[in-house]
């Protein structure tokens, strides 16, 4: 079993919709939890970072994360053309020795349909 | 790009050769990293940095060596390229912080 499991899609949506994009994890030390935008042919941008188990929400863009059941989502509110791009979630291990190391996973490729 | 470029930004070479890639900082960050991404892996950890001279390897770091003499740069030598080795290498970069900022990427191709 994978680390860490992410629903590669595509995923198409209209213009407006609420998109759900979500990841499931295997390694119980993990305690922090990224999501990052790529679009074609540039780096990964980070867009939310949490630790704890519930929502942060930023803009049109919340983070939910359920360590009990090792899953995380992030989900788009109002969804937008601009917001097309593969969207990656990412994961890492508490405080010291080599835990700053991200764990990915393959990242979602997401299209908004004017 | 939060301060971080990348060189060259493409290139082809052939089977055998040398290539060193490079990544500068502006930030002054402790750690930096070298990921490859390619289709249906997602981004792999090859080598990273946590201080000058201080480096270590990653998941997947056969065939690649690096080097930091210096806080900002970060080489990535690949010392006897591969047609495998045809990937997107991205480098990032983090303080003490969780957060890892990528530079735009580099595209090689070996023939």
């Amino acid at each position: 079993q994978k680390e860490v499991e992410q629903d590669p899609g595509p995923l198409s949506v209209p213009e407006g919709a609420i998109v759900s994009l979500n990841c499931t994890y295997s390694n119980s030390a993990f305690q922090y939890f990224m999501w990052y935008r790529q679009y074609s042919r540039k780096g990964p941008e980070l867009l939310m970072y949490t630790y704890s188990s519930g929502n942060k929400e930023d803009g049109r863009f919340t983070a939910q994360v359920d360590k009990s059941s090792k899953y995380i989502s992030l989900f788009i509110r109002d969804s937008q053309p601009s917001d097309s791009a593969t969207y990656l979630c990412a994961m890492r291990g508490g405080s010291g020795g080599s835990n700053y190391k991200l764990t990915f996973g393959k990242g979602t490729l997401l299209t908004v349909n004017p | 790009d939060a301060g971080i470029t990348q060189s060259p930004r493409h290139k082809v070479t052939e089977t055998g050769t040398p290539v060193t890639l490079r990544c500068h900082q502006t930030e002054n960050h402790r750690y930096m990293y070298w990921y490859r991404q390619d289709p249906g892996h997602g981004l792999r950890l090859i080598h990273y940095s946590y201080g000058v001279k201080d480096t270590d390897k990653g998941e997947v770091s056969d065939g690649y060596s690096v080097s930091r003499s210096k806080t900002e740069d970060f080489l990535l030598t690949l010392e006897s390229a591969t047609s495998s080795q045809t990937s997107v290498y991205f480098c990032a970069i983090s303080e003490f912080s969780n957060e890892q900022f990528f530079g735009p990427g580099t595209r090689l191709t070996v023939l």
